[in-house]
């Protein structure tokens, strides 16, 4: 089954406490990206890959980093996470191209007390 | 830059009524133009698309039609179901590149019985 899984699905966590979130894709896909959802604001581009070992800055960077050692696998990393980080995060892949889907994870839904 | 927006929410409908959810867009030369859905606990996914001006995306009832015009690819449905309760984004690809997705706020419609 073509999948985009995501894990954790939930997470609570503190201040400063060093996090990965997991995403991997089974369609070989070579784009790749994380979102962050928050009331009212939609979803927002954090991070995207073109491919292995390209990754580039979206609309909201700051506070986050990734990487792609492998073209299934995209980790978002946050080195000191914050309560402002707190938010419903979704990692979604697609093959490149202006009319093609994306699909995307079930979500991780982070709170950084 | 790009930008999509969406009509204000939320949105209460009664089963069989009509829907109608609006989605205007700014963008620099022909983008692509999707609709995503979300249920209740789940990722996005694809609802339909629109890839040039005059075409109608459609899919288990839903139609929207790529209006260069007015700028517009707005989200209807002639008698919605209780099961269509759910959030809506609207979204488009632009060039260059064309794999990004810029989404617009969404959406939330309630269906009663």
């Amino acid at each position: 089954e073509a999948q985009v899984t995501q894990n954790p699905r939930y997470l609570i966590t503190v201040t400063g406490k060093k996090l990965t979130v997991t995403c991997s894709q089974n369609m070989n896909h070579e784009y790749m990206s994380w979102y962050r959802q928050d009331p009212g604001l939609g979803l927002r581009q954090i991070y995207y890959s073109m491919n292995v070992e390209v990754t580039d800055k979206g609309d909201v960077p700051e506070g986050y980093k990734v990487s792609r050692k492998e073209k299934r696998n995209f980790p978002l990393i946050l080195e000191s996470p914050s309560p402002n980080q707190t938010s419903l995060y979704f990692c979604a892949s697609s093959l490149t191209g202006p009319n093609t889907e994306a699909f995307f994870g079930q979500g991780t839904r982070l709170t950084v007390v | 830059g790009d930008s999509v927006t969406q009509m204000e929410g939320p949105v209460t409908l009664s089963e069989e009524a009509f829907l109608t959810i609006n989605c205007t867009y700014t963008a620099t030369g022909y983008p692509s133009l999707f609709w995503y859905v979300q249920y209740p606990g789940e990722g996005l996914q694809l609802l339909l698309k629109a890839t040039k001006a005059d075409d109608k995306g459609s899919n288990k009832g839903f139609e929207a039609t790529y209006r260069k015009e007015t700028t517009s690819f707005h989200l209807e449905k002639g008698s919605v179901q209780v099961s269509d309760s759910a959030v809506y984004f609207c979204a488009l690809k632009g060039p260059p590149g064309g794999s990004r997705l810029t989404f617009g706020e969404g959406t939330q419609l309630t269906v009663n019985p």
